[in-house]
């Protein structure tokens, strides 16, 4: 089946730049999305369409894709943005598929 | 305003059946599908499956193909998941999400519903 790969943590300071990336053969033909999830907290969408941003989403947030990898940039990471954050993408029947999700440490 | 607003958590005993609903406002009903996410304790998200709430089209991970149903009210813009045959396993959080609408997918999400499954 159809997965797609992301690293288990990343850790940064604050005011570094963080990337998390996300691997996935179909993602040369179907967009990324990545959503943050706070503890406790339902998912939010914060990149669309691999390089799109949401109203209200902060601009230190973007996305980018080559070939098989989509990668998030924090730019300036910030102490709050310390959350899980998955990919997801679609497979060959259109169905959503998420990634196994990244641990963002800020400190 | 939209929202999706489900319902409260449920302790179940192996082998029983759950049902959670997705009360949603703010939006015509059947202009949204609406997808259930499904988050074990630590664990990723994982979709479960999808309606199409104007005609009632549904589609199922693989994985939950027999034992999942997804249903929907539309006289009072609600949607449902069942869930058959639980184990300790399917002890999770499960979401409620709208996708085939607005600018992207995924774009609002019900607050979770914890379902417990222990004997």
């Amino acid at each position: 089946s159809y997965e797609l790969t992301q690293p288990p943590s990343v850790s940064v300071s604050p005011g570094q730049t963080a990337r998390i990336t996300c691997s996935g053969d179909l993602l040369t033909k179907k967009y990324a999305y990545w959503c943050q999830q706070r503890s406790g907290q339902a998912p939010l969408l914060i990149i669309y369409d691999d390089d799109k941003r949401p109203s209200g989403i902060p601009e230190r947030f973007s996305g980018s894709t080559s070939g098989t990898v989509a990668t998030l940039t924090i730019s300036g990471a910030q102490v709050e943005d310390e959350a899980d954050y998955y990919c997801y993408s679609r497979d060959n029947n259109t169905n959503p598929i998420f990634g196994g999700g990244t641990k963002l440490t800020v400190l | 305003q939209v929202h999706l607003v489900q319902s409260g958590a449920e302790v179940k005993k192996p082998g029983a059946s759950v049902r959670v609903s997705c009360k949603t406002s703010g939006y015509t009903f059947t202009t949204c599908d609406i997808n259930w996410v499904r988050q074990a304790t630590g664990q990723g998200l994982e979709w479960m499956g999808w309606m199409n709430t104007d005609s009632g089209n549904t589609g199922y991970a693989q994985k939950f193909q027999g034992r999942v149903s997804i249903t929907r009210d539309t006289s009072i813009s609600t949607a449902y998941l069942d869930l058959a045959g639980l184990s300790s396993e399917d002890t999770a959080f499960y979401y409620c999400a709208r996708t085939g609408c607005g600018d992207y997918d995924f774009d609002y999400w019900g607050q979770g519903t914890l379902v417990t499954v222990s004997s």
